[in-house]
């Protein structure tokens, strides 16, 4: 079954480029897509499709993905920023299953 | 605009049921495919089920199946999940979310704020 892996956590410091990767089989056949969840919130859109943003989000986030890694970049972190990041997926099951990765701590020095 | 308000959400005994709801409003919810997330006290994120935009086709995390069950009213815009023998492990927040069918795989655009579903003797 398809297994999306995410590094537990990462520190960046205020102006500063951040990085996220997500590995996985399910990446060289599907696209991709990041959630960004704040303490006591509900997941939001982020990134959809490897390395489109949303109506709304920043031109600070972006992402990018080849064979089976897909990357989210955060340019000029903003204290904003500090939150859990998920990718996800295609899962392996039928056409509706889904996989998230494990998710990233970002913390914000 | 799009509001997904989950209910049911409850202290049960294992072995238990559970029926979840989750209220659609803002768009054509007989358009989408929807999906159930739960999300475990301080873990992350995992797919629970998900299911056509007529019922026809439903898909289910190995974790749940034969146990819970999506199901959908598109005259009432609701989405339900039927939770039966419930376990320890199924103690999570259980998120409703709209998906859009990018390419090819599905993505989550709307999300409701969930509904705490513990199950503890």
């Amino acid at each position: 079954s398809y297994e999306l892996t995410q590094v537990p956590s990462v520190s960046v410091s205020p102006g500063q480029t951040a990085s996220i990767t997500c590995s996985g089989d399910a990446l060289a056949k599907h696209y991709g897509h990041w959630y960004q969840q704040k303490p006591g919130q509900a997941p939001v859109l982020l990134i959809k499709q490897d390395n489109e943003r949303p109506s709304g989000i920043p031109e600070r986030f972006s992402g990018s993905s080849s064979g089976t890694i897909m990357t989210l970049t955060i340019s000029g972190v903003q204290a904003e920023d500090e939150a859990d990041y998920y990718c996800q997926s295609a899962g392996s099951g039928g056409i509706y299953s889904v996989v998230f990765g494990g998710g990233t701590k970002l913390t914000v020095l | 605009e799009v509001q997904l308000v989950e209910s049911g959400g409850a202290l049960v005994q294992p072995g238990r049921s559970l029926r979840l709801s989750c209220a659609a409003s803002g768009f054509t919810f007989h358009d989408y495919t929807m999906h159930w997330v739960r999300q475990a006290p301080g873990k992350g994120l995992e797919w629970v089920s998900g299911i056509s935009w007529n019922s026809g086709s439903i898909d289910q995390a190995d974790s749940v199946k034969g146990r819970f069950t999506i199901s959908r009213d598109n005259a009432k815009n609701a989405l339900y999940l039927q939770m039966n023998s419930l376990r320890p492990e199924d103690t999570a927040l259980y998120y409703c979310a709209k998906s859009y069918y990018g390419g090819n795989s599905y993505y989550f655009d709307y999300w409701g704020q969930g509904t705490l579903v513990t199950v503890s003797s």
